[in-house]
């Protein structure tokens, strides 16, 4: 079945670092999604990415869909401290009925 | 206003004890779905509704149960909840279920189940 890893599993960072997770499927994709869930939340929609090679941007986040359509990749400029939680990808591919969620970067900001 | 509603939000059960879950959507989503989360780990999905049309996941045991009475409606049903199935218990839903804008999924604020 179709399998879509994430890494890191956590990541800490200071302040006003960047970070990057990466996200990748063993099928490839005809879309994939990105959430964010805060701490005790629930997930919550950030973007979705369809084209080969798209690139989509929200205030520090960057998103990037790969050219083969089988990665992706989210960059964040200038973490700040509410940009804690964890980041889950979610893609599927042609013939599946449903996303798969990857397993998630969990995101800690130190002030 | 909530899109997604779950009662109740914080659920305790006793082991082996029937227990319920509700979920109510004001999207008028075709799909509807339930996953577990249990701490630190990604959402795993149970099962999904496609209007009435009913898909199980594989690996979901029996003890795991859902109706959908409409289109709004969907419950989770755990016929005799074990320690293991203490564990947040989300609900989506999304327009479509794979592609286009219409996959996108919308969460609940998740019942979290307490088993003693």
């Amino acid at each position: 079945g179709q399998q879509v890893m994430q890494i890191p599993q956590y990541q800490h960072v200071q302040e006003g670092e960047d970070f990057t997770t990466y996200c990748n499927s063993s099928t490839t994709l005809s879309n994939i999604q990105w959430y964010k869930q805060r701490p005790g939340g629930h997930p919550v929609f950030l973007i979705q990415l369809v084209k080969s090679g798209e690139v989509k941007k929200q205030k520090r986040l960057t998103f990037q869909f790969g050219e083969a359509k089988k990665n992706s990749s989210l960059h964040i400029t200038a973490t700040q401290t509410t940009d804690v939680g964890t980041y889950f990808c979610a893609g599927a591919s042609g013939s599946a009925r449903q996303l798969t969620f990857g397993s998630g970067t969990q995101l800690t900001v130190l002030p | 206003d909530a899109m997604v509603i779950q009662n109740p939000r914080y659920q305790v059960t006793q082991f082996g004890k029937p227990v319920t879950l509700s979920c109510s959507q004001t999207l008028n989503h075709n799909v509807m779905y339930w996953y577990q989360q249990k701490s630190s780990q990604a959402p795993k999905l149970l099962f999904h509704y496609y209007d009435k049309d009913f898909n199980n996941e594989a690996d979901t045991p029996d003890n795991f149960q859902s109706r959908r009475p409409n289109t709004s409606f969907c419950f989770l049903d755990i016929r005799s909840p074990g320690l293991g199935d203490a564990a947040m218990y989300l609900c989506a839903t999304s327009r479509g279920r794979t592609s286009g804008r219409g996959s996108t999924q919308y969460f609940g604020p998740g019942t979290r189940l307490t088993v003693l």
